[in-house]
């Protein structure tokens, strides 16, 4: 069975610093992709970003960015320039195949500090 | 392009009633998943719907049930409510367009207290 871990459960940064959130899972599989949500404060779960495993190259989308091991079996996900708007919960998600369930991780509760 | 949406926002339900949540996924998207997330915690996977059919279910009892119906939006329904019920329930859909695999789209959850 796939698992996801997220060994941080809470973190905080400085406004316009950068930070690192961190993720590893298990799986025998040899194809999925990887995901890093976002959910602020009574706000929508929304995605930030996706990796798939295929990929060599690591995922970037504006401020965030993704450092994707596949061998270790790590994800981490990286915001550079950090704003009060990113305060949020940050989970880290695994999926399989098509129609399968997506597999989420505990959460990262991040402060971004003025 | 409308979003995933979900009703009611907040309900307070009886232990041992039952409740039904309803969820209107995104335009185009034909897969619905929904999930139950405690406070504190990541979603977990409840089970899926693509074509009206149920297509994966995660490790929770047949009290659990849902619906898809054809214009793709879907009903989670849970009897015999008991307190450890008490959760945000989440709907997601997702797309079947190449390019965004496994992309979930949330709506914004019911809050379901049970007392």
């Amino acid at each position: 069975a796939q698992t996801v871990t997220q060994s941080q459960p809470e973190m905080s940064v400085q406004e316009a610093e950068t930070v690192t959130l961190s993720c590893t899972y298990d799986t025998s599989e040899n194809n999925y992709y990887l995901f890093w949500y976002k959910q602020p404060p009574s706000r929508q779960m929304i995605l930030v970003i996706r990796q798939e495993a295929y990929k060599q190259q690591n995922a970037t989308e504006n401020r965030f960015s993704v450092n994707f091991q596949k061998a270790a079996k790590s994800f981490s996900l990286k915001i550079s320039d950090s704003q009060l708007g990113d305060t949020a919960m940050y989970f880290c998600a695994f999926w399989r195949t098509s129609y399968d369930k997506v597999i989420f991780g505990p959460g990262t509760s991040l402060s971004v500090i003025p | 392009e409308t979003g995933v949406t979900q009703s009611p926002t907040h309900l307070i339900k009886t232990r041992g009633q039952q409740v039904t949540l309803r969820c209107s996924s995104q335009s185009g998207h034909n897969t619905v998943s929904w999930y139950q997330q405690a406070l504190g915690q990541g979603p977990q996977f409840i089970f899926q719907y693509y074509r009206e059919e149920e297509n994966g279910r995660g490790n929770f009892p047949p009290r659990f049930s849902g619906l898809q119906f054809p214009n793709y939006s879907s009903e989670l329904n849970v009897n015999a409510l008991e307190l450890d019920d008490s959760a945000l329930y989440l709907c997601a859909s997702s797309s079947p367009l190449a390019g965004a695999e496994g992309e979930q789209y949330f709506g914004p959850g019911t809050r379901l207290t049970v007392t």
